[in-house]
Order: structure tokens, then C-alpha cells, then sequence
């Protein structure tokens, strides 16, 4: 079945520091969404990517979508205090209507 | 956004008993589905919640285990039953709007059997 990796597993960065996250699948994918829980938090929906090559920026977030629609990243530029949390991928293909859920990255960030 | 309600939100329950989670949606949900989270892991698919027939469960799952009802669009439940202490998770129900099926999450109930 399809799998999503996802790494790292965690980051701890300083305040003002960048983070990326990395989302690879084993299969092609019909869109990629990205999604973030807070601590103790549901995951909350950020974005989704369609297209191949896709770029799309939400503030300080950019989400890209691979060439081939099997990879995405996630970069958020200065992280600040607020951005802690896990930040999840999901992926989903041509087959059916469910989502396939990565790892997950955790965030801390040190103010 | 859709709006996603659940209850309860926390529950110990004690093993051998069954527990009911309640999950009502508002009206642009076209897909409901339930989720098991163990705490610090990422979402693991249950069954999809089907309006007036069977869920379909995910590899791992059976009905037995898991009953889920969706007599209507916007409510659905997912019981556990004959709970045990690896069933201690949190349980979140997800709607889906749109054509890419981007989801909205409840905010999960915590369950603890002792």
C-alpha cells in the first residue's frame, strides 16, 4: 500500500532560525496537504498542492510539490515561539477518497 | 471551514466495557472518517463513515472491534468495544469537503482504560 516518510522526526531550532520538513512517498500522488497540531491540539489543515512543481506561501510558510508528485518539503523562515507543534503531510492518490498521513515533524523552537 | 464536534472529549473507562464517541459536522462535510492517535505518533485510519450503510475499515480494523453508525450526513459514532489497555489512544473523527478532500479534525477524545 502507499507509504509517506517524512523526516526529520524532530528539530529543535533557536527563534529566528529556519526549518524545513521533508515528505517523500512511495507512490504518485493526486495532491499533497499539510497539516499542523499544536500540543495538545487536533491537527489543523494548512494547504493543499495539486499541481506539479506546485509553490505556494502562506506568511513565513512555503509549501512546495515535487516534479514527479511523490515528494514535498515545508520551510518556514524566522520561526518564531508560535510555530511549535508537529507538522504532519498527507498524501493522497488517485484511488479512493482517504488521505495517508505521514510521520509527522515536531517542532520546538527555543525563544 | 467545517466545523467538527465530539464527545467527549476525555473518558476512563475500565477493560471489557465498550465506549461510544459522538461526532456531529456541519453541513459541508461530504466524508467522514475516524482516526486512532497514539500520543506523540502520527494518525492512523480506522474505517471511512458511510451515510446509511457498512464503514470500511483499514487494514487492522474490524467491525466487530469498532462498530461506526452514520445514520445521517453530519453525525456519525464510532464505539469501542470490549475495550482492553492497548486501546488507550485518542480518537479523532475527520470531515471532508471539496474535491482534494482536504479534512477537518474534532477535537479527539482521550481515552484511557484501566
Amino acid at each position: 500500500g502507499q507509504q509517506v516518510m517524512q523526516i526529520p522526526q524532530y528539530q529543535h531550532v533557536q527563534e529566528g532560525e529556519d526549518f524545513t520538513t521533508y515528505c517523500n512517498s512511495s507512490t504518485t500522488l493526486s495532491n499533497i496537504q499539510w497539516y499542523k497540531q499544536r500540543p495538545g491540539g487536533h491537527p489543523v489543515f494548512l494547504i493543499q498542492l495539486v499541481k506539479s512543481g506546485e509553490v505556494k506561501k502562506q506568511k513565513r510558510l512555503t509549501f512546495q510539490f515535487g516534479e514527479a508528485k511523490k515528494n514535498s518539503s515545508l520551510h518556514i523562515t524566522a520561526t518564531q515561539t508560535t510555530d511549535v507543534g508537529t507538522y504532519f503531510c498527507a498524501g493522497k492518490n488517485n484511488a479512493g477518497n482517504m488521505l495517508t498521513f505521514g510521520g509527522g515533524t515536531r517542532l520546538m523552537v527555543k525563544p | 471551514s467545517a466545523v467538527i464536534s465530539q464527545k467527549p472529549s476525555r473518558d476512563i473507562c475500565q477493560r471489557g466495557t465498550s465506549l461510544t464517541i459522538q461526532c456531529q459536522v456541519d453541513s459541508q462535510v461530504t466524508m467522514m472518517f475516524w482516526y486512532r492517535q497514539q500520543p506523540g505518533q502520527s494518525l492512523t485510519l480506522i474505517a471511512t463513515a458511510n451515510q446509511g450503510s457498512e464503514a470500511t475499515y483499514e487494514s487492522g480494523f474490524v467491525i466487530d472491534k469498532f462498530p461506526i453508525s452514520r445514520p445521517n450526513l453530519t453525525f456519525s459514532t464510532l464505539t469501542v468495544s470490549n475495550m482492553s489497555p492497548e486501546d488507550s489512544s485518542i480518537y479523532l473523527c475527520s470531515g471532508a469537503t471539496g474535491v482534494g478532500f482536504q479534512q477537518y479534525f474534532g477535537p479527539g477524545t482521550r481515552l484511557t482504560v484501566t
